[in-house]
């Protein structure tokens, strides 16, 4: 059950596009279209902004999107606002009917 | 609209034991599948421990087997996780936050309760 593999920081200004990886491996990431994606502001619960890979929850801006190819899965943000500062987090399913986060991304927007 | 209301937590001496709860509403409980999540101070999020709707398949994070316990009471709309044989890297906040029927996400959070677990 190791944790997956996310960048501890990106950065970007705003209206660039910033793009988070997270790398797991054929037990989790790559072997289940079953990777989400939470964002957390400081002090708040996490926040689902995608699923199932792509998908994104109803409420959720489209400047949000999710991809995966082999073992690794990437959340991309375009158009980057001061309020998509925070921590993001990527998760899967496991082939153990287990679950694992990754280790987390600090998101600065400059 | 879907509430999940953590309490329980508290300071525990190392070796000793504490049980949260997670009072829920807004949603019929006993269809959903719930997980417990923790996150230490200035750390990560961390999968703890999973219920099936029925309380019939329980699953858990290696670093918890065998001292945590996740359970459920669907007639009180309630979550439980005991926690026995607490050591200091179990200090953490404690989230619950149910699945959604047919997916593997974590669709609604509480907003935690706070294990400290120091002498």
């Amino acid at each position: 059950q190791s944790a997956l593999t996310q960048p501890a920081s990106v950065s970007g200004s705003p209206g660039q596009s910033i793009t988070i990886s997270c790398t797991g491996t054929s037990s989790d990431v790559g072997g289940y279209n079953y990777v989400s994606w939470y964002q957390q502001h400081p002090g708040k619960a996490p926040k689902l902004m995608i699923y199932d890979v792509s998908k994104r929850p109803s409420g959720v801006s489209n400047r949000f999107s999710g991809s995966k190819s082999g073992n690794t899965a990437s959340l991309t943000i375009s158009g980057l606002q001061a309020e998509d500062e925070a921590d993001y987090y990527c998760s899967s399913y496991t082939s153990s009917y287990t679950r694992v986060f990754g280790g987390g991304t600090k998101l600065t927007v400059l | 609209q879907v509430q999940l209301v953590e309490s329980g937590g508290g300071v525990v001496q190392p070796g000793g034991s504490l049980r949260v709860s997670c009072a829920a509403s807004g949603f019929t409980f006993s269809s959903y599948g719930m997980h417990w999540v923790r996150q230490a101070p200035g750390k990560g999020l961390e999968w703890v421990a999973l219920i099936r709707y029925d309380g019939n398949n329980k699953y858990y994070a290696d670093s918890v087997k065998g001292r945590f316990t996740i359970s459920r009471d669907n007639s009180k709309n309630t979550l439980y996780l005991q926690m026995n044989s607490l050591r200091a890297e179990d200090t953490a906040v404690y989230y619950c936050a149910k699945e959604s029927s047919g997916y593997y996400l974590f669709e609604s959070w509480g907003q935690g309760t706070l294990v400290t677990v120091s002498s």
